[in-house]
């Protein structure tokens, strides 16, 4: 257990539906990244926030995808208008992030989302 | 393009032996490399890292090498056990943000 946590852990939804995933990142993290894996594949890069401020979305992010760090503390995700493609795991990870370490990156256990 | 790789999709070993997993990446301005592990249905583990002004880095049981000249990196496992058959990554992180760009896996597989 990384101290990042993920919920739910799974979700099964039909296509069109709106659904949210929460992140709570290790309490003293100030950055939090948000990536999707597909079966067999690494981990893509979605978008990332330092603090409550959204830095970075990828270009994989559409329109449907939000993501909010409201308190800078926990995040959501949330995908509107699910879509057959969307299935996948929904991993969250966190960091220290400071110039003086080397900013590991930790995981939680992810959410995974089917969609049917 | 650029990207991170990986040379070979599974990895078979047998119990007690040394693996090594080995991975080629194509920026050379990336800095910081990772590996992790991943089991079945878990997030990514964090196992060791190295940044670019290191050639090699050991941790409890893992080395990794970072070769600048070809652009590789390789995780080496001693004695490697049964808890070690998981999926194993490489990631880059190819700017000062953190973001990470991650290789396919390999599979490896512990025998008895």
């Amino acid at each position: 257990d990384t101290g990042v946590s993920q919920d739910p852990r799974h979700k099964i939804t039909k296509r069109g539906q709106n659904v949210t995933f929460r992140c709570d990142p290790i309490s003293e993290h100030n950055r939090l990244y948000w990536y999707r894996q597909t079966l067999g594949q690494g981990p893509e890069f979605l978008t990332y926030f330092q603090n409550e401020a959204q830095l970075e979305k990828s270009r994989l992010l559409s329109d449907r995808f939000s993501a909010e760090r409201p308190k800078g503390s926990f995040s959501t995700l949330e995908i509107q208008r699910t879509e057959q493609g969307d299935s996948a795991m929904y991993l969250c990870a966190s960091s220290p992030w400071n110039q003086r370490s080397n900013n590991e990156q930790f995981f939680g256990p992810g959410t995974r989302l089917t969609v049917l | 393009g650029e990207s991170v790789g990986l040379h070979l999709p599974t990895l078979s070993v047998q119990e007690g032996d040394n693996s090594i997993i080995n991975c080629a990446y194509s920026n050379s301005a990336s800095d910081y490399f990772i590996w992790y592990k991943q089991e079945s249905g878990k997030g990514p583990q964090f196992i060791i890292d190295i940044r670019s002004n290191m050639d090699k880095r050991q941790g409890q049981r893992v080395t990794v090498l970072l070769n600048k000249t070809v652009k590789h990196l390789s995780l080496q496992i001693a004695a490697t056990q049964p808890g070690d058959s998981a999926v194993y990554f490489c990631a880059e992180n190819r700017d000062s943000w953190g973001k990470l760009q991650f290789g396919a896996g390999t599979q490896v597989v512990v025998t008895p």
